[in-house]
């Protein structure tokens, strides 16, 4: 059974830079888009971005100037940096699976991170 | 703002039939996927491609589309179909993902 295991510092300050790694456990790593996505406290999901198995990053317009999206496929794991951080990054911060033939289908998800910006 | 336009809040008396809209130019060219997400859980995916749904979802979830309107159904709906609900799609450029506000599914 496919598991993606995140981790990752959970505290940041305003400006710094934000780190998380997504690990897929029990399945192939090609073939498939990797996701992250996040969640504000109380809060709707909203899309980070995209990368595919091959490494070609998608990142939502507003947030692309911060985010870098990369990929480790020798440990099966990729990854997430998000610089200049503020407190409105806070959130739950997730890594998903896109299904490879409906990569909109995000079928399985990692646990979650907790990520407070904070001074 | 989101693309995609979900009622905030829905309630359903235990057993009968609910349906959840989800509303956004995207959805007349860009099949839609549905998640649940329970208090303190990732969220899961019941419906993609605008009806599909993945091994282990039970059939009393369906999905449809008409225009620029998708529903999921609920069908006789249980005391653990409580829960949020977020529809998803490709934005109206077709490149970059996006996610209804969510709806709190009640059940009564």
């Amino acid at each position: 059974q496919v598991q993606l295991q995140q981790w990752g510092a959970g505290l940041f300050k305003p400006s710094e830079t934000l780190s998380l790694t997504c690990t897929v456990y029990g399945g192939p790593f090609s073939g498939y888009y990797w996701t992250w996505i996040r969640q504000p406290p109380g809060k709707g999901l909203e899309w980070i971005g995209e990368i595919d198995h091959i490494g070609t990053p998608n990142y939502k317009p507003s947030l692309k100037s911060r985010v870098t999206m990369s990929l480790d496929t020798a440990k099966n794991q990729f990854s997430l940096k998000m610089n200049s951080v503020t407190a409105a990054d806070t959130a739950v911060y997730y890594c998903a699976r896109g299904n490879g033939d409906y990569p909109d289908a995000l079928d399985i998800w990692g646990q979650g991170t907790m990520v407070t910006v904070s001074s | 703002s989101s693309e995609l336009t979900q009622d905030p809040a829905v309630s359903v008396a235990l057993g009968q039939t609910v349906r959840i809209t989800c509303h956004g130019d995207s959805l007349r060219t860009s099949y839609e996927s549905w998640y649940q997400q329970k208090p303190g859980q990732a969220p899961v995916l019941v419906i993609y491609d605008e009806h599909k749904r993945p091994s282990g979802i039970p059939d009393r979830i369906s999905g449809s589309s008409s225009g620029k309107t998708a529903s999921l159904t609920i069908t006789g709906a249980q005391a653990e179909d409580e829960a949020d609900y977020y529809c998803s799609s490709r934005d109206t450029s077709g490149d970059h993902l996006v996610f209804g506000g969510g709806t709190k599914l009640t059940v009564l």
